[in-house]
């Protein structure tokens, strides 16, 4: 079952702030972060690991809340450059506590930046 | 260029026939794995290799799909008897797997290879 990213659409002017959100029914091992924009490939922006852990590079960060089995990315001051699609991949735990980057994709959020 | 390559980028096929895809992951990368995607949609699993096995193919779409790793390196994708379907981007990703748990796995795409069934 693929995870539920909210809201689908966000529309901002640069400058401006959002917040995309991922929810899964099952327990994860880690949520993993993709922009991509049209007719490109996914990329990378960070890897989440449980334990409840909160990442940053320069004005995008995420957080992973393990108990909730949610995570948020955080994009402030938007500039241009973000405007794609954002995807959340959740990796659910193998047997022993390992993982092999099994990705289940969420339904990805659209995010328009104009000037 | 370091990253994951595909090729080819874009192939347009008849309906019925058999088209493969090559992928070279990144050079130091055990992993590699194949997903699909169609318009709208996020990235699909399809299967996975460690080095030149292939740990899980249980969400191959078919027994028409097939993947192989055969000296661990580059990797294929072959679609027999291709159908409309079967229309999609199919991406390639690579990682370098740790022996250690809670490492996590940081995965990078390749551009994908956009099929076209006609």
């Amino acid at each position: 079952q693929q995870p539920v990213q909210s809201p689908q659409a966000v529309i901002l002017r640069e400058g401006e702030d959002a917040v995309i959100n991922c929810s899964s029914s099952k327990a994860l091992y880690s949520v993993h972060w993709y922009r991509q924009k049209h007719g490109e490939a996914p990329v990378f922006l960070m890897i989440l690991l449980k334990g409840g852990e909160q990442k940053g590079h320069d004005k995008i960060s995420a957080s992973f809340n393990e108990k909730k089995q949610q995570s948020s990315l955080y994009l402030t001051a938007s500039q241009l450059s973000y405007s794609g699609t954002y995807f959340c991949g959740t990796e659910e735990p193998e047997a022993g506590g390992t993982s092999y980057g099994k990705l289940t994709f969420g339904q990805g959020t659209i995010l328009t930046v104009h000037p | 260029d370091t990253g994951v390559s595909q090729d080819p980028r874009h192939k347009i096929t008849k309906r019925g026939q058999n088209v493969t895809f090559r992928c070279d992951p990144i050079s130091e990368h055990n992993r590699l794995y194949w997903y699909r995607q169609t318009l709208g949609q996020g990235p699909e699993f399809l299967t996975y290799f460690q080095n030149e096995a292939q740990l899980e193919k249980s969400r191959l779409l078919s027994d028409r799909f097939s993947a192989e790793r055969p000296k661990g390196s580059f990797s294929t994708l072959e679609i027999q008897r291709t159908e409309q379907g079967d229309s999609a981007m199919y991406l390639c990703a690579s990682s370098l797997g740790r022996a250690s748990p809670y490492s996590g796995n940081t995965i990078y795409f390749g551009e994908g290879s956009w099929l076209t069934v006609v």
